[in-house]
């Protein structure tokens, strides 16, 4: 069975600094990987995905992402935080094959952005 | 263009009663997917719907089901609520089965 793991449950960091939200994946086949936002009392919203090919994906917000099979990971990345990108933020691997679709996502990392 | 809508925003149930969650996708998507999110936790898929069939199932008990109409919009029932139903429940539309999903602000949920 797949799982997600975002070992960070809180982040603290001073805003211009630079990001890395860290998630690994449990998962037999090439998954499909996603970065979800989620801003308090709201729903989620795609950062970005990787489904094949290359490795680095750029997402909105200023936000990347890199795809390290050999480390099962697919860590979140931005080079210069802004106060506003304080949220909470939600790995997600996807199983999609057979005809059946099933996310799982990792339990989130709390981003907190000191003035 | 209208985003993924849900309703009601807010619920307040009592143990053992019923609740039917709404969920409209936007317009030209045809799967819709539901989760639950309890506080401090990341979603949890509970089902996922394309072209009324049901295509994934979460690891959710025979309390929770859901459907989904001709026009693709989409329900979510759980029948005798117990403390632990109490979540933000979400809903999610795709384009096609298998790609990327557009959250609703989800129904908060509240058994008592």
């Amino acid at each position: 069975a797949q799982s997600v793991t975002q070992p960070d449950i809180h982040i603290t960091v001073s805003e211009g600094a630079s990001l890395e939200l860290r998630c690994n994946y449990s998962y037999g086949a090439t998954p499909y990987l996603f970065w979800y936002v989620q801003s308090p009392g709201q729903g989620l919203q795609l950062l970005l995905k990787y489904f094949s090919g290359d490795t680095l994906v750029q997402g909105i917000k200023g936000f990347e992402a890199e795809f390290k099979r050999s480390q099962s990971s697919f860590n979140l990345r931005k080079p210069s935080v802004h106060w506003s990108d304080a949220a909470e933020y939600f790995c997600a691997v996807v199983h999609a094959s057979g005809g059946s679709y099933i996310p799982t996502f990792g339990r989130g990392t709390s981003l907190i952005v000191h003035p | 263009d209208a985003g993924v809508t849900q309703s009601p925003t807010h619920l307040i149930k009592t143990r053992g009663q019923h609740v039917t969650l709404r969920c409209s996708p936007i317009s030209g998507h045809k799967s819709v997917s539901w989760y639950q999110q309890v506080l401090g936790q990341g979603p949890q898929f509970i089902f996922q719907y394309y072209e009324k069939e049901e295509r994934g199932r979460g690891n959710f008990p025979d309390r929770f089901s859901a459907r989904q109409f001709p026009n693709y919009s989409s329900e979510l029932n759980v029948n005798a609520l117990l403390l632990g139903d109490s979540a933000l429940y979400l809903c999610a539309s795709s384009s096609v089965w298998d790609t990327e999903a557009f959250f609703g602000q989800g129904t908060r949920l509240t058994v008592v």
